[in-house]
């Protein structure tokens, strides 16, 4: 097992397109969870998957922002009509199921710059 | 409501030296404390992470980290800095929820 993997590791937008990213968590993984982390700043948390059942959502999961996780397995998250603000860099962490000192697993990232 | 706060947004130590990163938390239930280390275009990786088993914890690569319930503080130390060591740090917390809350970081810069 490679770990987490998330793809594409850049993507250059331009302003008002429509992006999708994809997550593919470690195999074993029932939990899977998206962050956002800015320049200079911490990941914030975004959204979180147990199986294929979307748990708990950020407020800064706007409208224009959807997260899947169709099987179970990997996860898609989208951005439409994106805009400047979102220019960040998009982490996906994968975990067992288990009490609060379970180990999230972090993916290398999606970098997001929008034009 | 549970947070961290991470003082000095930038240290820089010699290398050999002590290193000593500062992470106070906030939170109305026991905590789960985490460090993880960031390099330049990466993702996290965790160094060590408390579970209240016991309040000193030692991580990977030399780091470690004491737990202080009085001083509501979880500092990550190491006796001897490396130059691969340079990375940006990150302190989190979570208690009860499923994700964490992380500091703003600490960038680590280790001078020859």
């Amino acid at each position: 097992d490679t770990g987490v993997s998330q793809n594409p590791r850049h993507k250059i937008t331009k302003r008002g397109q429509n992006v999708t990213f994809r997550c593919d968590p470690i195999s074993e993984h029932n939990r899977l969870y998206w962050y956002r982390q800015t320049l200079g700043q911490g990941p914030e948390f975004l959204t979180y998957f147990q199986n294929e059942a979307q748990l708990e959502k950020s407020r800064l999961l706007s409208d224009r922002f959807s997260a899947e996780r169709p099987k179970g397995s990997f996860s898609t998250l989208e951005i439409q009509r994106t805009e400047q603000g979102d220019s960040a860099m998009y982490l996906c962490a994968s975990s067992n199921s288990g009490g609060p000192n379970t180990e999230a697993f972090f993916g290398q990232g999606t970098r997001l710059t929008v034009v | 409501a549970q947070s961290v706060t991470q003082l000095g947004s930038h240290v820089s130590v010699s290398e050999g030296a002590l290193v000593l990163l500062r992470c106070n938390y906030s939170s109305s239930v026991p905590p789960y404390l985490f460090w993880y280390v960031q390099y330049p275009n990466q993702g996290l990786q965790l160094l060590l992470k408390y579970t209240s088993a016991a309040t000193l914890v030692k991580g990977i690569n030399g780091f470690e980290a004491e737990f202080k319930k009085s001083e509501t503080s979880f500092h990550l130390t190491k006796p001897s800095a490396h130059m691969s060591d340079a990375a940006e740090y990150f302190c989190a917390v979570k208690s009860g929820a499923n994700n964490l809350f992380f500091g703003t970081g600490t960038r680590l810069t280790v001078i020859p």
